[in-house]
């Protein structure tokens, strides 16, 4: 079945700095490709999504880059700020059924 | 649009005893998925519904757990009994149909089992 592994588990930057977390997934048949920010206590909330057919997309500070070929994936976070700071979980689909990520810790530090 | 509901918020309980959650997915959703999400980990996939029927219950430890959904809309998840490595967060998600839907997910039950 689906692996998904993701990179680093725990990230501190300042803030203005950008953020970059990297995930590999192992089925080359996935072709959804969501991150989910999940602050203290809260549920996981949507915050970005790529599917198979495009290399990268944008949305303000956030971009999301996939590797068909590496089979990989990336959540770009620039010009970090303290309201960043959370739990950001990757996740892999072919169908309807997310292989989550073990999540990466934000820390952006005013 | 309202959300999706989850009930109780939190729940504490003794090993050995039972316990269900509730789970009211956003309405027309005919997806309903639940999830445990052990502290520091991802969510792990228990069991998924389409409208009532299930789709995928491979990772659903059924000597103690079970789920319903039984008119299509809300579900519930039970344990029965409760071991002390069932302390977890359980959300429920759901999406409008089927194939890389956007899943919404609920404000979850944290489960502590003692």
């Amino acid at each position: 079945g689906e692996n998904v592994e993701q990179h680093p588990s725990t990230l501190s930057v300042q803030e203005g700095d950008s953020a970059v977390i990297k995930c590999t997934y192992s089925d080359s048949a996935s072709n959804y490709f969501p991150w989910y920010k999940q602050e203290l206590g809260k549920r996981p909330q949507l915050i970005i999504d790529i599917r198979s057919n495009v290399g990268e997309k944008k949305d303000q500070r956030i971009a999301v880059t996939l590797n068909k070929t590496a089979k990989h994936f990336s959540l770009h976070i620039t010009e970090t700020q303290p309201e960043d700071s959370a739990v950001y979980f990757c996740a892999a689909s072919k169908t309807d059924k997310l292989i989550f990520g073990t999540g990466t810790r934000l820390q952006v530090f005013p | 649009e309202a959300g999706v509901a989850q009930s109780p918020r939190y729940k504490i309980i003794e090993k050995r005893q039972s316990v269900a959650f509730w789970c009211n997915p956003i309405s027309g959703h005919a997806t309903l998925y639940w999830y445990q999400q052990i502290l520091g980990q991802g969510p792990k996939l228990l069991i998924q519904f389409q409208n009532n029927g299930v789709v995928d219950d491979s990772q659903l430890p059924k000597d103690r757990f079970s789920a319903e959904r039984l008119k299509g809309v809300d579900s519930t998840l039970k344990i029965q009994p409760a071991k002390l490595e069932d302390s977890a967060v359980y959300l429920c998600a759901s999406i409008v149909g089927r194939g890389g839907d956007t899943q919404y997910f609920g404000p979850g039950t944290r489960l502590t089992v003692l």
